[in-house]
């Protein structure tokens, strides 16, 4: 079956160590979203790319950098620079500009020490 | 300013009864989508219902329904005949037109089913 996958579900890091949340989509989708999710804040847009090779800055974009060498894959680093890291980061996917909403997945909870 | 606005934190409501989760919206652009996302304790947002700007009636999924009301920016979700399994945070969102394809949210509505 076709989905997003990101790994781990959990992660640990100490401060000041830059972190790598995975990301990959068998769905054949273009674009491609990081949010992140904290307590009452809802979902806040960290980057997107709508193709290979290209990306955007969302709305929380300080601290974090993406790449997106492939269209299965579209991995976040959360850098050092990063104030507040400890978050739960939802990737997302969608095929184009349709009435389709976006296909998540599973999330990646990142706690800093 | 908040393009989209989901007002009630948090919501209660008996078992079998309908629920009106309210969402406000934002937007100059006369071309944008509306969703609702559903998302259980366990962290997974499910895609409930969309609604484009020019779709003449309500969207409806199943016991999902969205109440579009233009004018007044609205889009409010109907759950007819809630279940304990709608516990859950609701998310409105949206999409606007033009070149930049990303989906903003509101900050949810955590509705609680009672038995």
């Amino acid at each position: 079956d076709g989905g997003i996958t990101q790994s781990p579900k959990y992660l640990f890091r100490k401060e000041g160590q830059n972190v790598t949340l995975s990301c990959e989509q068998n769905l054949n989708h273009d674009a491609m979203y990081w949010y992140r999710q904290d307590p009452g804040q809802g979902l806040r847009l960290i980057y997107y790319s709508q193709i290979v090779n290209d990306f955007q800055k969302g709305d929380i974009a300080e601290g974090y950098s993406v790449s997106r060498e492939k269209k299965e894959s579209f991995p976040l680093t959360v850098t050092s620079a990063q104030k507040n890291p400890t978050a739960f980061y939802l990737c997302a996917s969608r095929r184009g500009r349709s009435g389709e909403g976006y296909t998540f997945g599973s999330g990646t909870r990142l706690t800093v020490v | 300013a908040q393009k989209i606005t989901q007002t009630q934190p948090g919501m209660f409501v008996q078992e079998k009864e309908a629920v009106t989760l309210d969402c406000t919206y934002d937007t100059s652009d006369p071309s944008y989508g509306l969703f609702w996302y559903k998302q259980p304790s366990s962290g997974e947002m499910i895609f409930l219902i969309y609604q484009g700007s020019y779709d003449q009636q309500n969207a409806t999924e199943g016991r999902y329904s969205l109440n579009f009301q233009k004018a007044r920016k609205s889009a409010n979700l109907v759950i007819s005949a809630s279940q304990l399994g709608d516990s859950a945070m609701y998310f409105c969102a949206m999409r606007e037109g033009g070149w930049d394809d990303k989906i903003i949210f509101g900050k949810g509505t955590r509705l609680h089913i009672l038995p």
